[in-house]
């Protein structure tokens, strides 16, 4: 176990829907960070959180935006679903920016 | 886009034999990482190698980093059914401000 927190476990959803993940770091890590992994585009940073701050962004949609609140947990957000965005979310958390704690990942289906 | 190429893109091993996998990646890094995943499950960090350092162990686990050649590779020893698992590399770049950037992973397979 991790301590990384990820809510739901998984999510079927339409085309068009918008969705929220949400992940509740390791106690006392500021940094949170968001994965899509998809069977052809591997393993792909989207966006990092430190202490509530936006700190880096990778390959997010601009349908998709991400939050990190006072208590530190973090909520993204998907929005304009299409089929494609069917994938593993994963959320990982660091205390130093080196080794990252991954969560168990949500799965979305998007039909 | 991915950073780091693992090598081979898939591994299947008898138990007790060990394995080898490689990984390369473009840019100059501060540290390389590998980690570790179950199917469909979260990755796990399995150990870090900082960009001054040539060689590390981590009980069964033994990664080398030559950044002339921008490649690293883990061996794990003795390996067990229960390693089976995807194996990915992450580099921290010394530019740019993506955090980690993982290769697309090996697939291992060890049979009892």
């Amino acid at each position: 176990d991790s301590g990384v927190t990820q809510t739901p476990k998984h999510l079927i959803t339409a085309t068009g829907q918008r969705v929220t993940l949400r992940c509740s770091p390791r106690s006392g890590d500021l940094s949170v960070y968001w994965y899509q992994q998809s069977l052809d585009q591997g393993l792909q940073f989207l966006i990092q959180y430190y202490n509530g701050e936006e700190r880096a962004k990778g390959n997010i949609l601009e349908r998709f935006s991400a939050q990190q609140f006072p208590d530190l947990h973090s909520e993204l957000n998907l929005s304009s679903l299409e089929l494609g965005d069917s994938a593993l979310y994963f959320c990982a958390s660091s205390e130093d920016g080196n080794e990252q704690f991954f969560g168990p990942g949500t799965r979305l289906t998007v039909l | 886009s991915q950073q780091g190429e693992e090598d081979p893109q898939a591994l299947s091993i008898q138990e007790g034999e060990n394995a080898t996998m490689n990984c390369s990646y473009k840019t100059s890094i501060n540290n390389l990482q590998w980690y570790r995943q179950n199917s469909g499950r979260g990755l796990v960090h399995l150990i870090l190698i900082r960009s001054n350092e040539r060689e590390k162990h981590s009980g069964r686990l033994r990664v080398t980093l030559d950044t002339s050649k921008k490649s690293s590779s883990l061996l794990i020893t003795a390996s067990r059914a229960a390693d089976t698992a995807s194996y990915f590399c992450a580099t921290v770049p010394n530019s740019g401000n993506t955090p980690l950037v993982f290769g697309k992973g090996t697939r291992l397979s060890v049979i009892a």
